[in-house]
């Protein structure tokens, strides 16, 4: 199986802040990977596809890189609104595997 | 596109219960469907995935105990879940095969 491995687990931020969140893929699994945001009680919500790909509707400081095996999802400019956990997914091949989550705070 | 799960609840261990996830908004018999699910405090876990031509591919942790399958004619998506667990409580999410639309969620508590 792929293992995902995400860090930090959880982060504190203030508003403005660049915030940085990586996946690091245990194999190579080419631009695979999806990143979601998920708020309490909610269902995770799509933000980048393959990689890079911003999803619809998500707002323009959100954005996804690659570096090999390591994947990142940036956040250029913090908002209060950005709080809650992040995950990413590999869906390049069975069984499909998520990172253990980033907690975002707002300082 | 919008995905609506039902059929969470209570139930004893050892039992058998049915989700079901009713879809609308896109053409459903032309995509693979998931369930993902997510214990309490806890990640995501994906469950299982069905093709449009309903090939199926499980979890080991849940493999010969869920069984997912589709109708596409009444556009929903099921998944039985049976010999159940208390490790299987949890939300239960459906998805759309690309993973970009995701249903609110049903819950299910294992417990005696």
């Amino acid at each position: 199986d792929i293992q995902l491995t995400q860090s930090p687990a959880s982060l504190s931020a203030s508003p403005d802040e660049i915030v940085t969140i990586t996946c690091q893929a245990s194999q190579d699994i080419g631009s695979s990977l999806l990143w979601y945001q998920q708020k309490p009680g909610k269902s995770p919500q799509l933000l980048i596809y393959s990689a890079t790909i911003l999803a619809d509707g998500v707002p323009s400081r959100f954005s996804g890189s690659r570096s090999g095996t390591q994947y990142s999802l940036k956040i250029s400019r913090l908002q209060v609104e950005d709080i809650g956990t992040y995950y990413c997914l590999q869906v390049s091949s069975s069984p499909l595997t998520f990172g253990s989550g980033t907690k975002l705070e707002i300082k | 596109v919008q995905l609506v799960e039902s059929g969470g609840g209570l139930v004893q261990p050892g039992k058998s219960l049915k989700l079901s996830c009713s879809a609308s908004g896109f053409t459903f018999s032309s995509y693979g469907m998931h369930w993902i699910r997510q214990a309490p405090g806890k990640g995501l876990d994906w469950v299982a995935y069905i093709s449009s031509s309903s090939g199926t591919v499980y979890a080991d942790a849940v493999k010969g105990r869920f069984t997912i399958s589709r109708d596409n004619a009444k556009n929903t998506l099921y998944l039985q879940l049976n010999s159940l667990k208390s490790e299987d409580t949890a939300i239960y999410y459906c998805a759309r095969g690309v993973m970009d639309a995701w249903g609110q969620g049903a819950s299910v508590t294992v417990s005696s």
